[in-house]
């Protein structure tokens, strides 16, 4: 069964600056994707980013980027100018077929 | 993106009566839609697979009896959790992938309705 995994379960930054979320996953498919779901105090799951993973460019959303690798099957997530409203509950997630799974979440902070 | 709806928002009900929480895709088909169940400072929880037209597919551990899904369009499906008890106090919320296959690998989800079981 696949599995994601979010090692950090609380992030800071402060305003302005970069931020770094990590995920990792276990699968052994070939053909997947992977997300970036952002979830704030109104608990409305916000998509963020995705990537494909037949794409080896990493996907880039304004000031969201994520870093893909493949092989170490690692999924990061860089927040640039961190702003206080991207202050939110975030989920790594993973879908095979029909099946979505997502990780434990990171509690991230804007400080200002 | 869609636009999905839950109804109710925030229910509470009494031990030992029933509940049923809409799911609604206002922009688009979809055959399949998702129900996940998320306690407080967890991530998100898959209960069911709601399939128009076919029976859920529920995952280990959900009780069918309890937790019924009723996919009748491929604009609303339902969730029903009979018998509740304090334990099923919990926010629920649906996802809806549309039937248009350009947006198949993306969920679209709703609000969330959160249920307090008196």
């Amino acid at each position: 069964a696949q599995t994601v995994t979010q090692s950090q379960p609380e992030m800071s930054v402060q305003e302005a600056e970069t931020v770094t979320l990590s995920c990792t996953y276990d699968t052994s498919e070939s053909d997947y994707y992977l997300f970036w779901y952002k979830q704030p105090p109104s608990r409305q799951m916000i998509l963020v980013i995705r990537q494909e993973a037949y794409k080896q460019q990493n996907a880039t959303e304004n000031r969201f980027s994520v870093n893909f690798q493949k092989a170490a099957k690692s999924f990061s997530l860089k927040i640039s100018d961190s702003q206080l409203g991207d202050a939110a509950m975030y989920f790594c997630a993973y879908k095979g077929g029909q099946n979505f799974v997502f990780g434990p979440g990171t509690r991230l902070s804007v400080l200002p | 993106g869609a636009v999905v709806s839950q109804h109710p928002s925030w229910v509470i009900c009494k031990s030992g009566t029933s509940v049923k929480i809409e799911c609604r895709s206002l922009d688009f088909q979809a055959t399949t839609m998702f129900w996940y169940r998320q306690f407080p400072k967890q991530s998100l929880m898959l209960m069911a697979t709601s399939n128009e037209g076919s029976k859920a597919t529920y995952e280990q551990g959900v009780e069918k009896d309890k937790f019924l899904i009723n996919h009748a369009s491929l604009t609303l499906s339902t969730l029903t959790v009979t018998s509740a008890h304090p334990e099923d106090s919990s926010f629920y919320i649906c996802s809806v992938i549309p039937s248009a296959a350009i947006l198949y690998n993306e969920q679209f989800f709703g609000p969330g309705t959160r249920l307090t079981v008196l």
